[in-house]
This record gives structure tokens, C-alpha cells and sequence, in this order.
């Protein structure tokens, strides 16, 4: 079974300041995808990364992907409030089978 | 346009009830998920169907769920003798068309909040 491992799991951060979240997960996949998810609220789709060496960027947002290590990160720029949520990354595997990690909580500070 | 939407919103039963929950995926689209979110985790997967087919069925825990697509549209995620751990979220979501490697979006449902007294 293909596991998504995503850290950190609570990031907590001052704005203006710069971070990022990294997912790895366990077996071969070409497509990986990035949720929001604010409280009580359901996922958006923030991102599809398609092939190694994939980068995907949206205002303060940054998506990269590497196959070779199983690996992709969600680098954040200059952080405002507003993109405090909670991050999924996702995986398909078998095409249409998604698997998520547990999610980054985070949290921007004024 | 309309997104995806499910119903109830909140669904509150008593442990060995019979429940039924409704998803209507955005007009057109042939593919739909089921997942289940617990408090604190990521979506996990239950059900995939292609049109009226149940084309991934995986990822549901045991016998007591079942879902359906009749008509290619709407779906029912059904669960039997309702068990205390069956209470989560329950997300739907719909794609156009099969991700086919072409990374084709999941649209999410509101989901639907089930608890298991």
C-alpha cells in the first residue's frame, strides 16, 4: 500500500516569513496534487504536478515535484494570514486510486 | 455553476442503524469518489466509479458499506449496523473524466459529518 507522509504536521509561522511543507511518499507515482482545506470547509485543488522536475507556482504558493525521490514540496513566500488552512498533498496510484497524508496545519501569525 | 453537493450535511444515528448518504456530482462529470476523513487525518479513499461502475471498490473498511451509481450520476454510500468508528466526514468528489495520467481535478463535496452514538 503507497504511503504519504507529510511534514511538518503543525507549522506555525510569523508573516512576512518564508517555509515549507514536504511530502514524501513510498511508491512510484507521476501525478501529485495539492489541497487547501479550511476548517469545517472542503478540499481545493491548489495544484496538479504532472512530471519530474514540475513546478507550479500560485501568488505566495510554490509547488515542485521530484519522482527520482519520491518527494515534493510546498514552499511558502512571504506568508500573510489568509493562507492559514490546513495542506494535503495527494497521490494517485492505479490512475484513479488517491492517497493523502495527514495534512499540515497552518497557522500565520499577525 | 452548481458544484457538488451532498446531503445531509450532518448525520447523527445510533450505533447498529442503517444509514444512506447522497452525492450529486457537478452535471457531466463521469467519474466519483468516495472518501472518509476522520478528525485530525487526510481523506482516505473508500470508492472509485467510471459512469454507473464501480471501477475501484478498495478502499471500503468491510461488507457493511456498499455504494451505488445507478444512472451514472448521483451516488448513495450505504453503511450497515453503523459501528461508534464509522463516525467522520464522508467527502465526495467528481472529476469530468478519468485521470488518465493528465491529472484531471477532483472537485470536492462539502461532505457529509457522520456520528455514531
Amino acid at each position: 500500500e503507497l504511503k504519504v507522509e507529510q511534514n511538518p504536521l503543525f507549522l506555525s509561522m510569523q508573516e512576512g516569513k518564508n517555509y515549507t511543507i514536504y511530502c514524501n511518499y513510498s511508491t512510484t507515482s507521476d501525478r501529485l496534487y495539492w489541497y487547501r482545506q479550511d476548517p469545517g470547509k472542503s478540499l481545493e485543488s491548489l495544484f496538479v504536478l504532472l512530471s519530474n522536475g514540475a513546478v507550479k507556482q500560485e501568488g505566495r504558493l510554490m509547488a515542485s515535484l521530484d519522482t527520482k525521490a519520491r518527494l515534493s514540496t510546498l514552499h511558502i513566500t512571504a506568508a500573510v494570514h489568509d493562507l492559514s488552512a490546513t495542506y494535503f498533498c495527494a497521490v494517485a496510484y492505479n490512475f484513479n486510486k488517491f492517497y493523502f497524508g495527514s495534512g499540515t496545519k497552518l497557522n500565520v501569525k499577525p | 455553476g452548481a458544484g457538488v453537493s451532498q446531503t445531509p450535511s450532518n448525520k447523527v444515528t445510533e450505533k447498529g442503524k442503517y444509514v444512506e448518504l447522497r452525492c450529486d456530482p457537478i452535471s457531466g462529470h463521469t467519474a466519483l469518489y468516495w472518501y472518509r476523513q476522520s478528525l485530525g487525518q487526510g481523506p482516505e479513499f473508500l470508492i472509485y466509479f467510471q459512469g454507473t461502475g464501480a471501477a475501484d471498490d478498495s478502499g471500503l473498511p468491510n461488507d457493511r458499506f456498499f455504494a451505488v451509481r445507478p444512472e451514472g450520476s448521483v451516488s448513495t454510500l450505504k453503511i450497515q449496523r453503523t459501528e461508534r468508528g464509522d463516525s467522520a466526514v464522508y467527502l465526495c468528489a467528481s472529476s469530468p473524466i478519468p485521470d488518465r495520467g493528465l491529472g484531471e481535478t477532483q472537485y470536492f463535496g462539502p461532505g457529509t459529518r457522520l456520528l455514531v452514538l
